[in-house]
C-alpha cells in the first residue's frame, strides 16, 4: 500500500482565500483523523471520522473550517476565508479500528 | 482531562550509546499507546505500538515498556546512530467504547552526534 496520500504537500495563498486539502487513507482503515501541527502549539486533533461518519469535531477552531469524508478512500478539509494564523502542517492520518494511527506526510499551508 | 509528558525535550548523545525517552500520562484508563519518530519537515512515523494489556514491545533496537498503572512509557534506544537523530512522541488512546481520539506529549527531540 502507498500509504496515507495529501495533496498538495505545499500552499502558499493570500488571506481571504478558500484553501482545500485532501486525503486519501490507506485502504481498509475505517477512521480518518485531521491534524494541524505548529510550533506554538505541538500537534492538535482537528477532527476524526469512524466509517466516513464524524465523531469529534471538537478541535476544529472555527467555523472557517469544515471537513468532509463523502466515502472511504477520500477527505476533504477546507478553510474559508483563511487566515494568516492557519499557517500550519496539517496532517492526515488513518487507521484500522482503535489500533496504529499511520500519517501522511501532510500538507505546509502558508497564508500571506 | 488526559496530559502528557515527555521528559527530557531535548537529548543530545555521542554515537553508540544506550539511551531512555520517557513519556508520562496522567489517565491510566488507556486502551494502548504509541511511539512515533518525527524527522524535520516530515510526517509521523510509527514506531511501536503497546495494547494496554502489555507491558512492553520490541522491534528492532527499539524496546518500548508500558506500566498502565504508574501512568509511564519508556523508549530505549539501543547502540544509538546518527540516523536516529529526530523528535520522537509518545501519544495515548483513551480506553472507551468508541472513539479513537490519541493525545501526544510535546516530543522529545533526539540528537545523536558521530
Amino acid at each position: 500500500d502507498a500509504g496515507v496520500i495529501q495533496s498538495p504537500r505545499h500552499e502558499v495563498t493570500e488571506m481571504g482565500q478558500e484553501v482545500t486539502l485532501r486525503c486519501k487513507p490507506i485502504s481498509g482503515h475505517d477512521y480518518l483523523f485531521w491534524y494541524r501541527q505548529t510550533m506554538m502549539r505541538g500537534l492538535e486533533l482537528l477532527i476524526y471520522f469512524n466509517n466516513n461518519v464524524p465523531i469529534d469535531d471538537s478541535g476544529m477552531p472555527e467555523d472557517r473550517f469544515s471537513a468532509k469524508m463523502p466515502n472511504a478512500s477520500f477527505s476533504t478539509l477546507k478553510i474559508q476565508p483563511s487566515e494568516p494564523r492557519d499557517s500550519a502542517v496539517y496532517f492526515c492520518a488513518s487507521s484500522f479500528r482503535r489500533y496504529e494511527q499511520f500519517f501522511g506526510p501532510g500538507t505546509r499551508l502558508t497564508v500571506l | 482531562k488526559q496530559e502528557v509528558t515527555q521528559i527530557p525535550a531535548a537529548l543530545s548523545v555521542p554515537e553508540g550509546e544506550n539511551l531512555v525517552l520517557n513519556c508520562s500520562f496522567t489517565d491510566s484508563a488507556i486502551y494502548n499507546l504509541q511511539w512515533f519518530r518525527q524527522d524535520p519537515g516530515k510526517g509521523l512515523t510509527s514506531l511501536l505500538l503497546i495494547q494496554s494489556s502489555q507491558r512492553e514491545q520490541t522491534s528492532g533496537r527499539l524496546n518500548a515498556s508500558l506500566d498502565k498503572s504508574s501512568g509511564r512509557s519508556t523508549l530505549y534506544i539501543a547502540a544509538s546512530q546518527p540516523g536516529d537523530s529526530a523528535t520522537y512522541l509518545c501519544a495515548v488512546r483513551r480506553e472507551e467504547t468508541s472513539g479513537s481520539r490519541l493525545t501526544f506529549g510535546e516530543g522529545t527531540q533526539l540528537t545523536v552526534n558521530p
